[in-house]
């Protein structure tokens, strides 16, 4: 089974301009939870859709916004960029039928540079 | 507020012996636990979880240990390798806060020395 994919991988942009992000899960998976990770304020979880819904958000402005297919494919889009948004952008998927705890499983990530 | 705290940034560890990792928590509505790996610039891959109903879990090298009395749990690689050198990041999540939603640890760099 293939895993989680992120496009693209690499990305340059300059401030003020927006960026649309792509994640395809593992096929089955219903769930696709988001992350930024950066050096300073480690892993931390941006949103989760479930079904086309967003489920759960985290704490950051509404700059950051997604939304999910019916395929459950994911994207999530920043507007406005700002140097803070420099970060490694991730993506996870899990299956989430049960209500119970499940495993995430992460793609390879989008490195996304603001300059 | 950090609900997931790993309190030791780093860990060096002999090749052969066994690392221990450990991770705390203070939200008391997380109950499902998990370990992942990570190198620079990839994504996060998974080692093993464990559900609050069980205080052990195991899988090949690899054991986790859960005290939900003292919110604590830890990750024990035996024998480590020097392949087992990243990042370890312990991971939470509850239905309180969503199963969907990951709280983390701010990682352990575990180096294991041939």
């Amino acid at each position: 089974k293939a895993g989680v994919t992120q496009t693209p991988r690499y990305l340059i942009k300059t401030r003020g301009q927006q960026v649309t992000l792509s994640c395809s899960p593992i096929s089955g998976h219903r769930s696709v939870s988001w992350y930024q990770q950066t050096p300073g304020q480690g892993l931390q979880f941006l949103f989760e859709y479930f079904s086309e819904t967003q489920r759960n958000k985290g704490n950051f402005p509404g700059r950051f916004s997604g939304r999910q297919f019916s395929n459950s494919r994911s994207e999530m889009n920043v507007s406005t960029l700002e140097l803070g948004d420099s970060a490694l952008y991730l993506c996870a998927s899990s299956l989430q039928v049960g209500g119970a705890g499940d495993t995430q499983y992460f793609g390879p990530g989008t490195r996304l540079t603001v300059l | 507020d950090q609900q997931v705290k790993q309190n030791s940034p780093s860990l060096s560890v002999q090749e052969g012996r066994i690392s221990i990792l450990n991770c705390d928590y203070t939200n008391s509505m997380f109950d499902y636990f998990l370990w992942y790996k990570k190198y620079p610039a990839e994504g996060p891959t998974f080692l093993i979880s464990i559900s609050s109903i069980k205080d052990k879990n195991e899988d090949g090298r690899f054991t986790v240990f859960l005290n939900k009395s003292a919110k604590h749990l830890s990750l024990h690689i035996v024998p480590s390798q020097p392949g087992d050198s990243a990042v370890y990041f312990c991971a939470a999540s509850g239905s309180g806060t969503s199963y969907g939603k990951l709280t983390f640890g701010q990682g352990t760099i575990l180096t294991v020395h041939p």
